[in-house]
């Protein structure tokens, strides 16, 4: 059972490129969630969706695209690079849980990204 | 809105040593609370939770106590190990298994 899998490990990228940082699960979680941590900032959310086709915003999403076009894909796109956007990337998953049960989140190995 | 404050580190002790990493929650409603725990260059995993107050979450001779009149979960240990060296999150869910996070507490255990 491999869990979260996210690609690539790490990045370097130039300011103004793009590029799409992958996240897979094989848990059939509902939830799926991108993160990113900072140093003193903790992990800050980005985006999330609660199932196949939908997506909402977190507290962080300017700057970053995803879709879910499947239960288990859910990918993050960074349309032009900043320096601002240099950090560490975690996907995460959890399923729905039940009434005022909260269910953990399942986490990623992260992706180093270092925007020049 | 929602939020967590974790006590700043880095929290430096020696092998043996009791514990304690405090955490205070500001939140409507009644979140789930977590604590996840980050070692050197490796995701997060959970460490413990609890969905309601009162409830003591527990794992690997870690415990922290739902307090809804304090708005705490603070974490304990009883015996520290130097495999315990790592940075301890404290995290409140805010619906949709959203999760928001302290600043995060690095805790480095010396022989």
């Amino acid at each position: 059972n491999a869990g979260v899998t996210q690609t690539p490990k790490f990045q370097v990228l130039k300011t103004g490129q793009s590029m799409t940082l992958q996240c897979a699960q094989d848990m059939n979680h509902e939830y799926m969630s991108w993160y990113r941590q900072d140093p003193g900032m903790g992990l800050r959310l980005i985006h999330y969706s609660v199932g196949a086709g939908i997506t909402d915003q977190g507290e962080v999403p300017n700057g970053y695209n995803v879709s879910r076009s499947t239960t288990e894909d859910f990918p993050l796109r960074l349309l032009s690079a900043a320096p601002s956007q240099t950090s560490v990337y975690f996907c995460a998953s959890s399923y729905s849980g039940t009434g005022e049960y909260q269910a953990e989140a399942f986490f990623g190995q992260g992706t180093r990204l270092t925007v020049v | 809105g929602n939020s967590v404050t974790q006590m700043e580190g880095p929290v430096t002790l020696s092998e043996e040593a009791f514990l304690t990493i405090n955490c205070t929650y500001t939140a409507t409603g009644y979140p789930s609370l977590f604590w996840y725990v980050q070692y050197p260059g490796e995701g997060l995993q959970l460490l413990l939770k609890a969905t309601k107050a009162d409830d003591k979450g527990s794992n690997k001779g870690f415990e922290a106590t739902y307090r809804k009149e304090t708005t705490s979960f603070h974490l304990e240990k009883g015996s520290v190990q130097v495999s315990d060296s790592a940075v301890y999150f404290c995290a409140l869910s805010g619906g949709y298994n959203k999760l928001i996070f302290g600043a995060g507490t690095r805790l480095a255990v010396h022989p």
